[in-house]
């Protein structure tokens, strides 16, 4: 596996199901990040983690918890979801300047 | 970071050169110029950046104005896999914390046609 891989790449829930999502980057980089996209709007970002430290949380509901045990993996654990929280969720994975960043295919979220 | 404009939508045909404005009147001294394409249901991908110079490589070259308040992304030879929302993102280089992150726009969807 290259670059940066996430799974599963589309998942159904419902809204008091938990599930996880996973990223996981093969590039050696320190810098993690999950970002939202939901139809028709712009990219939103969520975490970004640096070195295993979250360093930021763009006020995202509690309800998305995620997770970095190391600087290849990322997860984003989901649970008692919206059907608003329907979306893309990206993972995105870069050195710490944050300069080029790589984004996985993305996991296409449908809560029900 | 500063703010950027970008056009909506614009159409261009196979082979034809597309030139995609971006405008951030705003954009400070330490603030660089990044570009990224979405091509739909996929991850962005970067394109290329730079600060004041103009910059080429493989996929694009980037051509900034004297006064930084504008650029265009210039992809020379455009072909249909380059129809994608094309997003120009405006921030400062700065090492670590909290500061690595890209803001994303709404972006110019670019159609080549053809």
């Amino acid at each position: 596996e290259t670059g940066v891989t996430q799974t599963p790449r589309h998942l159904v829930m419902g809204m008091t199901n938990k599930k996880s999502l996973k990223c996981e980057q093969h590039l050696g980089h320190n810098a993690m990040y999950w970002y939202k996209q939901s139809a028709k709007k712009p990219l939103e970002l969520m975490f970004v983690y640096n070195f295993k430290e979250q360093t930021e949380n763009n006020s995202v509901p509690s309800r998305f918890s995620p997770e970095c045990p190391n600087s290849s993996h990322l997860f984003l654990h989901l649970h008692t979801l919206q059907p608003e929280d329907s979306a893309l969720y990206l993972c995105a994975s870069s050195q710490l300047t944050g300069v080029e960043q790589y984004f996985g295919p993305g996991t296409r979220l449908t809560v029900t | 970071d500063a703010k950027t404009t970008q056009p909506p939508s614009m159409d261009c045909a196979e082979g034809r050169a597309a030139n995609l404005p971006c405008n951030h009147s705003t954009i400070s001294g330490n603030e660089y110029v990044y570009w990224y394409r979405q091509i739909h249901s996929q991850g962005p991908q970067y394109i290329i950046h730079g600060l004041k110079n103009n910059e080429t490589n493989e996929m694009a070259s980037l051509i900034i104005t004297e006064d930084r308040k504008s650029s265009t992304l210039i992809l020379p030879h455009a072909t249909l896999r380059d129809t994608a929302v094309y997003y120009c993102i405006v921030r400062s280089l700065i090492y670590g914390g909290a500061t690595n992150k890209l803001i994303f726009g709404t972006g110019t969807l670019l159609a080549v046609q053809p």
